[in-house]
């Protein structure tokens, strides 16, 4: 079974500050993704990388950056949080057409 | 623009009924449709799939039934169960594309014991 993980479940952080939420795949899958959702706006793609050190941008890439050093690590960065970024935060690691989820982290910006 | 629509927001069926959830999109060169289950504060889990070269797929209580024609999906769920209470994601992607998959806003449903 795939499984792909991320550090926190709950983060609650405040306006200002650095965020780092990681996520971590086990099936040496290249690409990963980073997802907001908000109700009634769905999935929403921040970044994605289809390789080491590769990242490419998605829908509403703006104020985050992502980082990936190793293959099975993504890292998506909040340089300076705000409220409106206070979200579900779910990472995706990608095999063939299927996605694999992580269980989500809901940060909370205050 | 939103390539990939589900204009139900929400749905809700009786326990033992047919629940069917409909998804239309609009590039024609997608080729490849997945269904996805979200519980809250749970990731979205994989559900069924559906390439374009079929127009049926089937397992156990799903059905997803793709109309090429008038760019439409839909996932039928029998019988439906108060377990299936969740929301749902059509996604969309194609082969030479990016790497991406095109999401559509989901739909609640829920099932009524």
């Amino acid at each position: 079974d795939v499984k792909v993980t991320q550090s926190s479940r709950y983060l609650v952080k405040r306006t200002g500050e650095k965020v780092f939420l990681e996520c971590v795949q086990d099936m040496d899958h290249e690409n990963m993704f980073w997802y907001r959702q908000d109700p009634g706006l769905g999935l929403r793609l921040i970044y994605f990388s289809y390789d080491v050190k590769m990242k490419e941008k998605g829908d509403i890439p703006e104020g985050y950056s992502v980082s990936r050093e190793k293959k099975e690590r993504f890292s998506l960065i909040l340089e300076s949080a705000s409220t409106n970024q206070t979200s579900m935060y779910l990472c995706a690691s990608k095999k063939q057409y299927e996605q694999y989820f992580g269980p989500g982290t809901r940060l909370t910006v205050t | 623009d939103q390539q990939v629509k589900q204009n139900s927001p929400s749905l809700s069926v009786q326990e033992g009924r047919i629940s069917i959830l409909n998804c239309d999109y609009t590039n024609s060169m997608f080729d490849y449709f997945l269904w996805y289950k979200k519980y809250p504060a749970e990731g979205p889990t994989f559900l069924i799939s559906i390439s374009s070269i079929k127009d049926k797929n089937e397992d156990g209580r799903f059905t997803v039934f793709l109309n090429k024609s008038a760019k439409h999906l839909s996932l039928h769920i029998v019988p439906s169960q108060p377990g299936d209470s969740a929301v749902y994601f059509c996604a969309a992607s194609y082969e030479g594309g990016s790497e991406k998959l095109v999401f559509g806003k989901g739909t609640k449903l829920t099932v009524n014991p």
